[in-house]
């Protein structure tokens, strides 16, 4: 029972446009959502996180915008660069839960072409 | 901030043989350490979490006598594949986190087991 859900396994955009990456979840327990950023190789990076309480964060160029109703988040870089070509993965959890563990999603590759 | 170290980063060894994974918190004192393994082209698979001097919890379906899980102090977890085979080859990769911060990852082990 996948619980955490990316669609889309690989995505293409043009350098200096937005990328959007999307992800659902089913449980509605979940309270506390992340993206991270994977190189191959290497551990993923923590990018931008979410709680229920809010419908939008924003760092930078990441944007996360959290629809609790339909159970479903985005991730969107603007402008896209070419170093931001990796694997994109959300993650949920349950916030108040006593080990916090993440339920992580399969997985977006971004491509940003130059 | 919030460096975690993973070593080794790639091990092949002779089938049957046990491995020791390092997972160490360089910057903070972790309350909770995490394992996952990560099968090529799908998402991270949570295995164990583990607290600061107590036993690790282990999820469904994972072997607690097969993966063993040490967790010494607040800035090292280890973790040991005894009598390793074939099928045991794949990708492990650490977390660590204090309370109220997101999980930081290792760089990840490659485990390929002959």
């Amino acid at each position: 029972d996948q619980q955490v859900k990316q669609n889309s396994p690989s995505l293409s955009v043009q350098e200096g446009r937005i990328s959007i990456l999307n992800c659902d979840y089913t449980n509605s327990m979940f309270d506390y959502f992340l993206w991270y950023k994977k190189y191959p190789a290497e551990g993923p990076t923590f990018l931008i996180s979410i709680s229920s309480i809010k419908d939008k964060n924003e760092d930078g160029r990441f944007t996360v915008f959290l629809n609790k109703s339909a159970k479903h988040l985005s991730l969107h870089i603007v402008p896209s660069q070419p170093g931001d070509s990796a694997v994109y993965f959300c993650a949920a959890s349950v916030y108040g839960g006593a080990t916090n563990k993440l339920i992580f999603g399969t997985g977006t590759l971004l491509a940003v072409q130059p | 901030g919030a460096v975690v170290s993973q070593h080794p980063s790639w091990v092949i060894c002779k089938s049957g043989t046990s491995v020791k994974i390092e997972c160490r918190s360089l910057d903070f004192q972790a309350t909770t350490m995490f394992w996952y393994r990560q099968f090529p082209k799908q998402s991270l698979m949570l295995m164990a979490t583990s607290n600061e001097g107590s036993k690790a919890t282990y999820e469904q379906g994972v072997e607690k006598d097969k993966f063993l899980i040490n967790h010494a102090s607040l800035t090292l977890s280890t973790l040991t594949v005894t009598s390793a085979h074939p099928e045991d080859s794949s990708f492990y990769i650490c977390s660590a986190r204090r309370f109220g911060q997101p999980q930081h990852f290792g760089d990840g082990t490659r485990l390929s087991i002959l």
